[in-house]
């Protein structure tokens, strides 16, 4: 299966302030993934980074990419209170039939406080 | 619109008494799959399917049964469901690495 872990377990912030999570995974890594999902409700895609990436930026999000450390980092800026959300990382193959498995960590529970 | 849909949303049941909870998609992903969450331990994978008629075990698939006979819908069936099966379950399908969630299904079983 394809891993992500999730460090810390739980961030809380002022709105305004800067969040980073990271993710680390143990297989050999094609792309990475960042979902979203607030609280009881399904996950939502935010960001992929390919492996031939190092950084990759959409909205007040930047994503890096630490392959040879096996790490991913998620940096929210500017936080907002609607940024209060569980984040989840999560690798997967690069097209074909060959998901398999996958594997969500427990995430990162940020909570942004108004 | 693109979307996953899961019905029951909500469902409280007794042990032993069979049930179904449905998953369609209308965007003609091949792959789909399944997911319980709890908490302290994420989501975890219960089955998956790479297409019509191809499925397979994630990583804690006892308990659960699926089926795959048409694109668009990936059942979930628990023939004797048990108190430990009470959870937060998520239908989701996969094309070109970004998966796309149901609502969610939220399960008692007393």
């Amino acid at each position: 299966s394809q891993q992500g872990e999730e460090d810390p377990q739980a961030l809380s912030i002022q709105e305004g302030e800067n969040a980073t999570m990271n993710c680390s995974y143990k297989t050999s890594i094609n792309n990475l993934q960042w979902y979203r999902q607030n609280s009881g409700r399904g996950l939502v895609h935010l960001i992929l980074i390919r492996s031939n990436e190092r950084e990759k930026h959409s909205g007040r999000l930047r994503v890096t990419l630490d392959t040879s450390k096996k790490s991913s980092s998620l940096l929210i800026t500017a936080s907002r209170a609607a940024d209060t959300a569980s984040y989840f990382c999560v690798n997967t193959d690069a097209g074909g039939t060959s998901y398999g498995k996958l594997t969500f960590g427990q995430g990162t529970i940020l909570t942004v406080h108004p | 619109e693109a979307q996953v849909t899961q019905n029951p949303r909500y469902l409280i049941t007794v042990t032993g008494k069979k049930l179904t909870v449905t998953c369609s998609q209308n965007m003609n992903h091949e792959y789909m799959s399944w997911y319980r969450q709890d908490p302290g331990l994420g989501l975890r994978q219960i089955y998956y399917s790479m297409n019509v008629e191809v499925t397979d075990k994630g990583d804690v698939p006892e308990g659960y049964k699926v089926s795959r006979k048409e694109k668009r819908n990936f059942p979930l069936i628990l023939e004797s469901p048990s108190p430990n099966q009470t959870s937060l379950y998520f239908c989701a399908t996969l094309n070109y690495n970004e998966q796309f969630f149901g609502p969610g299904t939220r399960l008692t079983v007393l």
